[in-house]
Order: structure tokens, then C-alpha cells, then sequence
């Protein structure tokens, strides 16, 4: 069965950098596409981009320019986001989510278990 | 604010139906598909309904979805005190971004 396993919670210091990956089984994983989703404490669903697992090419949504960087390793079928100048608002909790195409959709049959990062001095 | 607007909260009774609203724009709902998603506390979402009105296997019969104009619609029927949860919907716009609603909490009394 698909699985989408991120790494463990992490706590950081605002200006730090933080990457968090995102291992998948279960399927063939440069066949779809994956995404990420933030969710900051007691708030909603933000779509944050994808990035295309047969090409490598991300894609970012408004407000995850700059700072946010989508990247790949197909040799462990893992998907990493790496978030560099850390801000106390990028405390949340951050979703992988898998695509069933190999191009973006909001649909998101297999979702990571979530990552907390929470960004304190 | 949400391009995709719902109700920040719903209430019903066990047995009840109760329907989550999903409003927005021509060019998100009004020419792509709708998805929900059900969240429940603590735990990642998980995709009730997609293309509108499909269910993926093993999610009950008792939700629906339907998608008029610009507008979408969930609905619970026969609610159940494990309903209780966030629910989310979802759907492409035209400028190249997925979006999410804002998210409705249900409570079942």
C-alpha cells in the first residue's frame, strides 16, 4: 500500500534553516506528482506548490517564493522541502501530499503523516 | 481570506443530514473540479470526495458531493459523532494554483 513517511518533528531558531523530507513506497515514485501543504496551529489547509517527480521542476505558490525550496532524491523515492530564514509564522504543521497524476491536482488520495516545525527564540 | 469560501462552522444531531457550503469564483469551481477533504483532530486529511461528486472506495455512502455555477456543496447524511471533524474543499483555479476553502468545523451535538 502507498505510504508517505516524513521525518520528525523540529524546533528551530528564527534564522535557521530546516528540511524535511518526505519518503514514499508503495507505488513507482517519479509516476506522481507530489505537493505540499502547510497548516499553521489552529488554521486551514494552505497549498504551498508541487513539484514534478519525473522532472525535478517545482512549481511555487504565491507566498512560497524565495524561501521555500521543493527538491528530490528518486534514487530513495523521497521528496524534501527545505525552508531557509526561518520566521516564528512559519510555525506549522507541513504535509506532503501525493497527486495521482504526474502533473498537479488538487486531488490527494495519500497525505505524509505531517511534519511540526515550530520556529522559537 | 480563502479564495474558496465556507462556513467556518456546522452543527446537526446524530441521524441528521447536514450540507457544507464551498463558494467561489469562474475561474476555480466555476471550470474545475471540486474536492473535500475530511480532517480529523490531530491527524492528516483525507479525501472524501473527488471530481464533484465521487467517492473513493471505503469512504461511506453517506457523503455526497455536488458542484452548481461557481458553488459546491458537501452533505452528511445519517450523521455520526465520529463526523465530527474539519472539513475542506478543494479545487485548481486558472492561475496555476490549487486552493483550499477555509475550512468548516462540524460538531455533532
Amino acid at each position: 500500500q502507498v505510504q508517505l513517511v516524513q521525518s520528525g518533528s523540529e524546533l528551530k531558531k528564527p534564522g535557521a534553516s530546516v528540511k524535511v523530507s518526505c519518503k514514499a513506497s508503495g507505488y513507482t515514485f517519479t509516476s506522481y506528482a507530489m505537493n505540499w501543504v502547510r497548516q499553521a496551529p489552529g488554521q486551514g489547509l494552505e497549498w504551498m506548490g508541487w513539484i514534478n517527480t519525473n522532472t525535478g521542476n517545482p512549481t511555487y505558490a504565491q507566498g512560497f517564493t524565495g524561501r521555500f525550496v521543493f527538491s528530490l532524491d528518486t534514487s530513495v523515492s523521497t521528496a524534501y522541502l527545505q525552508i531557509s530564514s526561518l520566521k516564528a509564522e512559519d510555525t506549522a504543521v507541513y504535509y506532503c501530499a501525493r497527486a495521482t497524476t504526474t502533473v498537479v491536482t488538487p486531488e490527494y488520495p495519500d497525505w505524509g503523516q505531517g511534519t511540526l516545525v515550530t520556529v522559537s527564540s | 481570506q480563502s479564495v474558496l469560501t465556507q462556513p467556518p462552522s456546522a452543527s446537526g444531531t446524530p441521524g441528521q443530514r447536514v450540507t457544507i457550503s464551498c463558494s467561489g469564483s469562474s475561474s476555480n469551481i466555476g471550470s474545475n473540479y471540486v474536492y473535500w477533504y475530511q480532517q480529523l483532530p490531530g491527524t492528516a486529511p483525507k479525501l472524501l470526495i473527488y471530481r464533484n461528486n465521487q467517492r473513493p472506495s471505503g469512504v461511506p455512502d453517506r457523503f455526497s458531493g455536488s458542484k452548481s455555477g461557481t458553488s459546491a456543496s458537501l452533505a452528511i447524511s445519517g450523521l455520526r459523532s465520529e463526523d465530527e471533524a474539519d472539513y475542506y474543499c478543494a479545487a485548481w483555479d486558472d492561475s496555476l494554483s490549487g486552493l483550499f476553502g477555509g475550512g468548516t468545523k462540524l460538531t455533532v451535538l
